[in-house]
């Protein structure tokens, strides 16, 4: 069975960094592109940054780049994203979710992790 | 605001046939495969729909989707208590550099 089990949420104050992990088990992680997906609380689905199975192309929403990094570790088959300059409008639940192939250009995400969340606030 | 424009709500008693839309552009929809998310309350999204009109296993056959020029739509058939949820389509865009977009959502509430 696929799982994903997103860890790393928590409270920061504004300007500060947290960094997310998505653990994946129960496919052969890096043949699959992976992404993270957030939702502020009481709002829609917004993407927020993709990233190739090898790890050699990535993607970031215009709202995160330059402040936000993913990666991945295939050995570790773990997920990261690395948040930095965090604002108040970056709170939100982050989800992580495959992708149907190891390319990104896919809006196809099955599963997802069940989330964790992530308070900007002073 | 949404890239993909859905209506914020929808609604429908049990039975019943409902019908959400979603409008995109030539740079998304146009040019790629539409897929629709199920969020029931508190919980993760779940893909419902894939490439346009396929069902992920499990997924029931009363819904069904269909996508026509720069505009897709999700019809839910014989409408139960338990679809009440929120509804994403999605869609890769190809504009700057390329980046996945959402609809807004459209509320389902069953009368």
């Amino acid at each position: 069975e696929v799982q994903l089990l997103e860890s790393g949420g928590g409270f920061v104050q504004p300007g500060g960094s947290l960094r997310l992990s998505c653990a994946a088990s129960g496919f052969t992680f890096s043949s699959y592109a992976m992404s993270w997906v957030r939702q502020a609380p009481g709002k829609g689905l917004e993407w927020v940054s993709g990233i190739s199975g090898s790890g050699g192309s990535t993607y970031y929403a215009d709202s995160v780049k330059g402040r936000f990094t993913i990666s991945r570790d295939n050995s570790k088959n773990t997920l990261y994203l690395q948040m930095n300059s965090l604002r108040a409008e970056d709170t939100a639940v982050y989800y992580c979710a495959k992708q149907p192939s190891a390319g990104t250009t896919s809006a196809r995400f099955d599963p997802w992790g069940q989330g964790t969340l992530v308070t900007v606030s002073s | 605001q949404s890239v993909l424009t859905q209506p914020p709500s929808a609604s429908g008693t049990p039975g019943q046939r409902v019908t959400i839309s979603c409008s995109g552009s030539s740079s998304n929809i146009g040019s790629n495969n539409v897929n629709w998310y199920q969020q029931l309350p508190g919980t993760a999204p779940k893909l419902l729909i894939y490439s346009n009109d396929r069902r992920p296993s499990g997924v029931p056959d009363r819904f069904s989707a269909s996508k026509s020029g720069t505009s897709a739509s999700l019809a839910i058939s014989g409408l139960q208590s338990e679809d009440e949820a929120d509804y994403y389509c999605a869609a890769w865009d190809d504009s700057l550099n390329g980046h996945v977009v959402f609809g807004g959502g459209t509320k389902l509430t069953v009368l």
